[in-house]
Formats: structure tokens, C-alpha cells, sequence
């Protein structure tokens, strides 16, 4: 499978623990993206990195939400002491540096925090 | 500022009947507009955009959008809804700046048989 995988598929957590979510984008792509989608709601921008770069991070809260894109390896979106509001679908895109007008997204993974 | 409006949060058809979403874009630039389909617990998957070429773009599964500028319009069709496409649908717009993409608010496809 070539598309962009997201690990894990669903993820629970006690308020307070770490919840992290990996993404490896589509082979070839070196751009990431990373939406969340709270119920009854759209998809809102977080961050968009490039290899070892933040490039926007406009749409990430102020604290305990962080996000890399290491030179090997994931992407990894890293919530800190994780509160029920925390709860959401978390997706991850790609895109090639060539051709950025149009994303590719992965499955999604499932935040549920109790 | 880049933004994009999706008119009607659910829309029911009959299976066979005319699908309509409605998008309305606000961009400041020459956008690239886009549709993307959603299914349960699913990611989203590309159903066409428009990238300046032709006005009138075609997708997959049948759909195709028109992309009005008078009207600053980008509205999915379909001429024959079928049971499989009862989805969210979700229209975007490319920001000039950063690569990002803003995403409506969805619109939930019933189709009743």
C-alpha cells in the first residue's frame, strides 16, 4: 500500500497521559499535514511540515500539542496531557514538493481520551 | 484570505435522483478548489479539482464540478445518485501561502432508496 499510513487506527487515553500519532506520508511526498475533525464539524488545519522544518503551525493550540517530521522516519503529532476535549479524528496528508496543489490523506486516527 | 462555504449541512436524494452540493469559495488569488468524500470512519479521498485548466471537471465515481468565477462557485453534480454514495462530502480551497487547505464544513449525502 503506497498511500499515507496513520498509526494508530484508534488510540484511548486517561486524561493527563501522552497520546502520540504517527504518519508516514505517500512515497516520494516530503510535505505533511495534519488536520483534526471534532465531531459534527470540519476538518481544521494544525501544522504543515516539511523534513525537519515547521513550515505553518497556525492552526496548532499553544500548549501541550507538538509536531515533527524528523529527516528519517513518521511524522509525529505529540498531545501532551490529553483532556476529553482532546477527543477527535486526527488525519494526516501528503503531498510531493512538485505537484502541492492537491493532498493525499491517510485513514485517520481515533483520539478517544476518558 | 482563503475560505470556502459548503451551503446545506445534509442533503437527501432518491437513489437515481440529481445530486447538487453547493460550495462557495472566497479567495483573493486564483484558487484550486477541490472535493473530497469522506465514508464512515474513513480518511478522505480526492474526488476531483480544479486547477485553472478546463472550468467544467470531471472525478471519479461519476461526479464532476463546475467552476464559476462570476458566481465564485464550485458545485459538486452527479446525474444519478446511487445507494454508494451516501458519504460527507467536503469542499477545499488551496491557500496562496504555507500550502495550506481550508475545508468546509462538510456536507452529509443521504440517498434513500
Amino acid at each position: 500500500n503506497a498511500g499515507v499510513m496513520q498509526n494508530p487506527r484508534h488510540l484511548v487515553r486517561r486524561r493527563g497521559q501522552e497520546a502520540r500519532l504517527r504518519c508516514s506520508p505517500m512515497k516520494g511526498h516530503s510535505h505533511v499535514y495534519w488536520y483534526r475533525q471534532l465531531p459534527e464539524e470540519g476538518l481544521k488545519f494544525m501544522v504543515y511540515l516539511q523534513k525537519e522544518n515547521i513550515i505553518d503551525e497556525s492552526g496548532m493550540p499553544k500548549e501541550r500539542f507538538s509536531a515533527e517530521f524528523p529527516k528519517e522516519g513518521p511524522s509525529i503529532l505529540r498531545i501532551q496531557q490529553v483532556v476529553r476535549g482532546d477527543s477527535a479524528a486526527y488525519f494526516c496528508a501528503s503531498s510531493v514538493a512538485a505537484d502541492g496543489n492537491t493532498i493525499y490523506f491517510g485513514e485517520g486516527s481515533w483520539l478517544t481520551v476518558v | 484570505a482563503q475560505s470556502v462555504t459548503q451551503l446545506g449541512s445534509h442533503v437527501s436524494v432518491s437513489e437515481g435522483a440529481l445530486v447538487l452540493l453547493r460550495c462557495n469559495y472566497s479567495s483573493s488569488v486564483p484558487p484550486y478548489l477541490f472535493w473530497y468524500v469522506q465514508y464512515p470512519n474513513q480518511g478522505l479521498q480526492l474526488l476531483l479539482k480544479y486547477t485553472s485548466a478546463a472550468t467544467l471537471v470531471k472525478g471519479i465515481n461519476g461526479f464532476e464540478a463546475e467552476f464559476k468565477k462570476s458566481e465564485t462557485s464550485f458545485h459538486l453534480t452527479k446525474p444519478s445518485a446511487h445507494m454508494s454514495d451516501a458519504a460527507e462530502y467536503f469542499c477545499a480551497v488551496r491557500g496562496n501561502t504555507g500550502n495550506q487547505f481550508y475545508f468546509g464544513t462538510g456536507t452529509s449525502l443521504t440517498v434513500i432508496p
